[in-house]
């Protein structure tokens, strides 16, 4: 399967943990990006990544989160005292070089927090 | 500010028949949509994408029509079948300038296909 991969595909953690999820992106694509997405809402941009450097931060994405794609392959993001609030599905895209609006998705991670 | 919203939350067609799916914009600037495809538990799919220098896109049964003057846009389906049974979004980048790939997503309308 040469798709975009999130792991794992669900997550149930207990409030003040941290987390952390993978995406490993198609292989071609050099732009990354994390959103969320809520139950009957559409995904909201949380940040992307041009090969290893991150280059948009939403607001959204307060200091408890933290992203990374050391390599400009596989990102990880990371949330650090859960809050129940953070309770969404994660969701990686990645998009081709010269088609950064043409996004691939992952299937996404399901967090809860208790 | 710009934003992108739907008329409907949910939408239900019989087998055969073609659905509308309409998304309102507010933002003049805009020059590029996007409607994705967001079936149960999967990620979403892109569909089709159009540029303000066009009226309308056709794809493969789907067609993507973009009214300027009330900034409207909808996606049609034609001969809808069960497996086009998802949440549709259109999305859209939140500047004309913006070249990072950051999309903004309306609420979505969800589909229904009855056999």
């Amino acid at each position: 399967d040469t798709g975009v991969s999130q792991d794992p595909r669900h997550k149930i953690t207990k409030r003040g943990q941290n987390v952390t999820f993978r995406c490993d992106p198609i292989s071609e694509h050099n732009r990354l990006y994390w959103y969320r997405q809520t139950l009957g809402q559409g995904p909201e941009f949380l940040t992307y990544f041009q090969n290893e450097a991150q280059l948009e931060k939403s607001r959204l994405l307060s200091d408890r989160f933290s992203a990374e794609r050391p390599k400009g392959s596989f990102s990880t993001l990371e949330i650090q005292r859960t809050e129940q609030g953070d309770s969404a599905m994660y969701l990686c895209a990645s998009s081709p070089r010269m088609m950064a609006y043409e996004q691939y998705f992952g299937p996404g991670t399901r967090l809860t927090v208790t | 500010g710009e934003s992108v919203g739907l008329h409907l939350p949910t939408l239900s067609v019989q087998e055969g028949d073609n659905s509308i799916i309409n998304c309102a914009y507010s933002n003049s600037a805009s020059d590029y949509f996007i409607w994705y495809k967001q079936e149960s538990g999967k990620g979403p799919q892109f569909i089709i994408d159009i540029r303000s220098n066009m009226d309308k896109r056709q794809g493969q049964r789907v067609t993507v029509l973009l009214n300027k003057t009330v900034k409207h846009l909808s996606l049609q389906i034609a001969a809808t079948q069960p497996g086009d049974s998802a949440v549709y979004f259109c999305a859209e980048p939140p500047g004309a300038d913006n070249q990072g790939g950051k999309l903004i997503f309306g609420q979505g309308t969800e589909l229904s296909v009855k056999p």
